[in-house]
């Protein structure tokens, strides 16, 4: 079956410590996505990327970096630079702007 | 700039009443619309879209929305409301001709009443 899958479903960073979220597609779709999502505040665009070895900042990219090296794969990494990285991170991709398909979801957590 | 609002952070009905969640978009254009539902610790999964065919559009587990053009609305509704439905929903809008961009509201948290 076609899908996004993310993993791990949960993770745990110590201060000081650089982390990798996977995000992989069977989809074949051009556009992918990250989000972070905190209670309360919905989802909040990270990074996106339309098209391989391209990818645009987002609201809050801060602390944050991303490559797109093949279609299927859009990998995160939450940096030491990133504060408050505690939340929930989900990916996304789209073919057109009939919608995006969303992965199951990271949750991490600062130890 | 596109903006979505959902009126009602959060909104509790009871067991088998009417579910209303509201979404209001701007745009002079009018958009793809679409509204997600998102369970605890899952991804966002899609109930339903609007893509400038029919203005009632039916999704998924019963649910429907009516694209209302002069009301700048697309609000979210099912007649009876089943204990599963407790969930986060969410509204969205993608602006025609901007490629894949699209912009989220802030989420409804439904709670159903038993």
């Amino acid at each position: 079956d076609g899908g996004i899958t993310q993993s791990p479903k949960y993770l745990f960073r110590k201060e000081g410590q650089n982390v990798t979220l996977s995000c992989e597609q069977n989809l074949n779709h051009d556009a992918m996505y990250w989000y972070r999502q905190d209670p309360g505040q919905g989802l909040r665009l990270i990074y996106y990327s339309q098209i391989v070895n391209d990818f645009q900042k987002g609201d809050i990219a801060e602390g944050y970096s991303v490559s797109r090296e093949k279609k299927e794969s859009f990998p995160l990494t939450v940096t030491s630079a990133q504060k408050n990285p505690t939340a929930f991170y989900l990916c996304a991709s789209s073919l057109s702007s009939y919608g995006y398909t969303f992965g199951s979801g990271t949750r991490l957590t600062v130890v | 700039a596109q903006s979505v609002t959902q009126l009602g952070s959060h909104v509790s009905v009871s067991e088998g009443a009417l579910v209303l969640l509201r979404c209001n978009y701007s745009s002079s254009v009018p958009p793809y619309l679409f509204w997600y539902v998102q369970y605890p610790n899952q991804g966002l999964q899609l109930l339903l879209k609007y893509t400038s065919a029919a203005t009632l559009v039916k999704g998924i587990n019963g649910f429907e929305a009516e694209f209302k053009k002069s009301e700048t609305s697309f609000h979210l509704t099912k007649p009876s409301a089943h204990m599963s439905d407790a969930a986060e929903y969410f509204c969205a809008v993608s602006p025609p001709n901007t490629g894949n961009q699209f912009y989220f509201g802030t989420g409804t948290s439904l709670t159903v009443i038993p």
